[in-house]
């Protein structure tokens, strides 16, 4: 079954507002990483944030691994921003990730 | 100074064809993966290796062999290649003991 599922599936923003990710695990949660992608291009580590928040710029994420769950916030959002954004959670099998099927941003002017 | 590569960026075969995907990483790490984005699938684990000789079986393995040469470089090798194998393939990297993934730019692979 479907062990990872992120909200929302899409989001679309004005310049300057700031988002709310979403990422909840159906297991046991051992770690979990966040990644950004642009349509066609690698993937970009953004966090890796195995429990607690941990912060880079506009960027925050915070972890519960008791409540499976994990959050990104983006905060006075840019168009730049624009792209998609993946999280990614291990379990109990080392090195294995299990990836959510993303939420796609679009900020706007 | 790209830590993880992977070539050729682009591929085109045909049915049944040969195919042999190349990732190599100067992380030092232990561990190196490929996976399969699709849409309405994600990405999905296919092959991954804990070190040189080494291969493990990932979520969706049929139709692929894998090879771990050397600490560095790892290779995937579809022998019979299928349009159900049509795809974007990412190699990526991870330390022993840590589990935050380092991933190549990615291999577009269209079989026609």
């Amino acid at each position: 079954g479907q062990q990872v599922q992120q909200s929302p599936t899409s989001l679309v923003l004005q310049e300057g507002e700031n988002a709310e990710l979403q990422c909840n695990f159906s297991t046991s949660l051992n770690s979990m990483q966040w990644f950004y992608q642009r349509p066609g291009g690698s993937l970009i580590s953004v966090f890796y944030n195995p429990s607690g928040t941990k912060q880079s710029g506009r960027l925050t994420s915070t972890t519960v691994i008791k409540e499976r769950r994990s959050s990104l916030h983006i905060s006075s959002s840019q168009i730049t921003d624009s792209g998609t954004y993946l999280c990614a959670m291990r379990g109990s099998a080392l090195g294995r990730l299990h990836f959510g099927a993303g939420t796609q941003l679009i900020v706007i002017p | 100074e790209a830590a993880v590569t992977q070539s050729p960026r682009n591929k085109v075969t045909v049915t049944g064809g040969n195919v042999t995907l190349s990732c190599r990483q100067t992380n030092s790490h232990n561990y190196m993966y490929w996976y399969r984005q699709d849409t309405g699938h994600g990405l999905r684990l296919i092959h991954y290796s804990y070190g040189a000789g080494n291969l493990q079986i990932g979520d969706v393995p049929d139709g692929y062999k894998a090879t771990r040469t050397t600490q560095e470089d790892f290779f995937l090798l579809l022998e019979l290649a299928s349009p159900s194998q049509t795809s974007l393939y990412f190699c990526a990297s991870s330390d022993r003991g840590r589990d935050e993934q380092y991933f190549g730019p990615g291999t577009r692979l269209t079989v026609l």
